[in-house]
C-alpha cells in the first residue's frame, strides 16, 4: 500500500529558530514531491516542489530530497510566527498523475 | 484575476438527501479534482478529470460523483449523503501535464 507519512506534531519551535519537517514515501519510482503549507480554516498553498536528489533553496526555505532514503524534508529557517500552519507532503506516485499526501504536520511558532 | 470557486462554503443537510457541491475555475486549467479533508487522514482524493467529459475515480469514490461538460466546472454530488460524508471537501486545478494544484477555499459539509 502507497503511503506518504508525516509526524503530525504539534511541532513547537520559538521564533528565529530552524524548524524541521519530515515525510517519508513507500513508493521508491516516485519523482515528485511538494510542500503545501495550510493554514487553518484556509485551503492548501504550495510552498516548495522538489524534484532531484539534494537541496532546493527559496527564501528562508529549503527543501531536501533523499530518494534512496525515500525521505524529502522542509527546513524553514528564522522561523517565524506567521509560520504557524499545517504542512502538507504530497508524492506524485509512479505511473500516477494525481498527487497524493500526507496528513500533514502542525507547526507553531512561539514568539 | 483567474480563481477558484466553490460554492456552498458551508451546508448542512440531512441523512439521504442528495447534495451538489459545485466548483468553477476560470484559470482554463484542464485538469480537476475534488478531494475531502478530515482530521487524522488528511486530504484524500475522491474524483478528478483530465478534460471535458473525462472523469476517474480517486482512492474514496464511494457515495459521490461527478461530470464535466466544460472546462470550468466539475461538480460534486453526493447521491445519499451519510453522516460519514461529514468533511470538508476542496476543489483543485492544476494546468495539463503540471502537478501544481490549486485550491479553492473549501465547503465544509455537515451530514445530520
Amino acid at each position: 500500500q502507497k503511503e506518504v507519512e508525516q509526524n503530525s506534531g504539534p511541532l513547537s519551535v520559538p521564533e528565529g529558530a530552524i524548524a524541521s519537517l519530515n515525510c517519508t514515501y513507500s513508493d521508491r519510482g516516485s519523482q515528485s514531491f511538494f510542500w503545501y503549507r495550510q493554514y487553518s480554516g484556509k485551503s492548501p498553498e504550495l510552498i516548495m516542489s522538489i524534484y532531484s536528489n539534494g537541496d532546493k533553496e527559496d527564501g528562508r526555505f529549503t527543501a531536501q530530497l533523499n530518494k534512496a532514503s525515500q525521505y524529502v524534508s522542509l527546513l524553514i529557517r528564522d522561523s517565524q510566527p506567521s509560520d504557524s500552519a499545517t504542512y502538507l507532503c504530497a508524492v506524485l506516485w509512479t505511473g500516477a498523475n494525481n498527487l497524493f499526501f500526507g496528513t500533514g504536520t502542525r507547526l507553531t511558532v512561539i514568539p | 484575476d483567474a480563481e477558484i470557486t466553490q460554492s456552498p462554503r458551508h451546508k448542512i443537510t440531512e441523512t439521504g438527501r442528495q447534495v451538489t457541491l459545485a466548483c468553477h475555475q476560470t484559470w482554463n486549467h484542464n485538469n480537476m479534482f475534488w478531494y475531502r479533508q478530515d482530521l487524522g487522514h488528511g486530504l484524500r482524493l475522491i474524483h478528478y478529470s483530465y478534460g471535458v467529459h473525462d472523469t476517474n475515480k480517486g482512492e474514496v469514490s464511494d457515495g459521490y460523483s461527478v461530470s464535466r461538460s466544460n472546462t470550468e466546472d466539475l461538480p460534486l454530488t453526493l447521491e445519499s449523503a451519510a453522516s460519514s460524508q461529514t468533511s470538508v471537501y476542496f476543489c483543485a486545478s492544476s494546468e495539463q501535464g503540471a502537478n501544481v494544484l490549486t485550491f479553492g477555499a473549501g465547503s465544509r459539509l455537515t451530514v445530520l
